[in-house]
């Protein structure tokens, strides 16, 4: 079965400090997503990023950057020089090669970056 | 842009009552889901459909229904609303894995029965 653990509840960090939010996926499947959604106060889920099982590239869009291992079922969420229009609930997401029912999201970590 | 439009954003019903949550998106989408948040859960599936007038359950379809007569539009019914119903539901559509699967989402409705 498939399950998405974001062992981090909450973080708080001070404006430009760099923050890491982890995320640890298990399926069975060899071909699978892995997704990154920001939740502002606001309510709607915004997409950040998607990566397939086969492109272990690390990706870096802006402050962001994004770590692939599969090595160790990871798929972490770095973002540098935090600021506090970052603040938001951070949900990482695991779907298999099919119709995408089995989307499959972790818990959430609340991340309050402070002025 | 991708725009996934949830009916209201807040709700507040009685115990008992029929509740329908409509969400409308405008990429032509093959799937729509429907889920609810609640503190510590994260987010739960409760029906999701792949096409017009098919559905699947989810992880969590209890107490819950469903209707997609057009493709642009998905349904959510709550037959008779209880106080444990009370969460906030979003909905999103997407693609096929084939075609990216990225599932957008609206901007939720926060449903409280009382």
């Amino acid at each position: 079965a498939q399950k998405v653990t974001q062992a981090q509840t909450e973080i708080s960090v001070v404006e430009k400090e760099d923050v890491t939010l982890d995320c640890v996926y298990e399926t069975r499947d060899t071909t699978y997503y892995l997704f990154w959604y920001k939740q502002p106060p606001s309510g709607e889920l915004v997409f950040l990023i998607r990566r397939n099982s086969f492109d272990e590239q690390n990706e870096i869009s802006g402050r962001y950057s994004w770590n692939f291992q599969k090595s160790t079922s990871s798929f972490n969420f770095t973002i540098t020089a935090s600021q506090v229009v970052d603040s938001a609930v951070y949900f990482c997401a695991l779907s298999e090669n099919n119709y995408g029912q089995n989307f499959v999201f972790g818990p959430g970590t609340r991340l309050s970056v402070l002025p | 842009d991708v725009k996934v439009t949830q009916s209201s954003r807040y709700l507040v019903k009685r115990t008992g009552e029929k509740v329908f949550l409509e969400c409308v998106q405008d990429m032509d989408h093959e799937n729509m889901f429907w889920y609810r948040q609640d503190p510590g859960l994260g987010l739960r599936l409760i029906y999701f459909s792949y096409d017009v007038k098919m559905k699947e359950k989810g992880d969590i379809p209890e107490g819950y229904s469903v209707s997609r007569e057009k493709k642009e539009r998905f349904s959510l019914i709550l037959e008779s609303a209880s106080t444990n119903q009370t969460s906030m539901y979003l909905c999103a559509s997407s693609n096929p894995p084939g075609q990216k699967n990225i599932q957008y989402f609206g901007a939720g409705t926060r449903l409280s029965v009382l």
